[in-house]
């Protein structure tokens, strides 16, 4: 166990439908990321806070996806309108900054859209 | 950050030091090497990380060649539960942005 937790585990949708995932880091990291990962491949990155700003968004894989971080503790990853496509294990990871930060990840959330 | 080659897949046996092996040639002078490892349906793991000189901890040992175009990781006494997925990433010091991984080795632990 990390310390970042990650709710729900496990999330079944269907096709359309909206989804919300939220990440808890390790309380004194003040950066947190958000990454993809479908079957046979490695973690993709999609973006990244510091505190709540919202420093990278353009790996975000399309306006239907958006993240928040509003206080600069938790944060929200949503998918609107699903598609079977976006099936796959989402990832959060933190991390404080240093010369040679380590990224500490949860255990994910895996997403299957029927 | 540099691109990283490294075999798809490894076998070894149980109690045997397991030896990763990564190619990242066109490192930079401020890049680290960095490895995680991802146990079957967990989120990826921190193992070490190094710029130039070899680095021990309580996971494993990183070498680092000299010319910094190559490293192996090596687990000293591999155990089952060391299978898993072992990625390789190289990374600017201090950088903010996510980790870029590749597909990584799949390394098998044979008792």
């Amino acid at each position: 166990d990390t310390g970042v937790s990650q709710d729900p585990r496990h999330k079944i949708t269907k096709r359309g439908q909206n989804v919300t995932f939220r990440c808890d880091p390790i309380s004194e990291h003040n950066r947190l990321y958000w990454y993809r990962q479908t079957l046979g491949q490695g973690p993709e990155f999609l973006t990244y806070f510091q505190n709540e700003a919202q420093l990278e968004k353009s790996r975000l894989l399309s306006d239907r996806f958006s993240a928040e971080r509003p206080k600069g503790s938790f944060s929200t990853l949503e998918i609107q309108r699903t598609e079977q496509g976006d099936s796959a294990m989402y990832l959060c990871a933190s991390s404080f900054p240093s010369g040679q930060e380590t990224q500490y990840f949860g255990p994910g959330t895996r997403l299957l859209v029927l | 950050d540099a691109k990283t080659t490294q075999p798809p897949s490894m076998d070894c046996a149980e109690g045997r030091a397991a030896n990763l092996p990564c190619n990242h040639s066109t490192i930079s002078g401020n890049e680290y090497v960095y490895w995680y490892r991802q146990i079957h349906s967990q989120g990826p793991q921190y193992i070490i990380h190094g710029l130039k000189n070899n680095e021990t901890n309580e996971m494993a040992s990183l070498i680092i060649t000299e010319d910094r175009k190559s490293s192996t990781l090596i687990l000293p006494h591999a155990t089952l539960r060391d299978t898993a997925v072992y990625y390789c990433i190289v990374r600017v010091e201090g950088g903010a942005d996510g980790l870029t991984f590749g597909k990584g080795t799949h390394l098998i632990i044979q008792p």
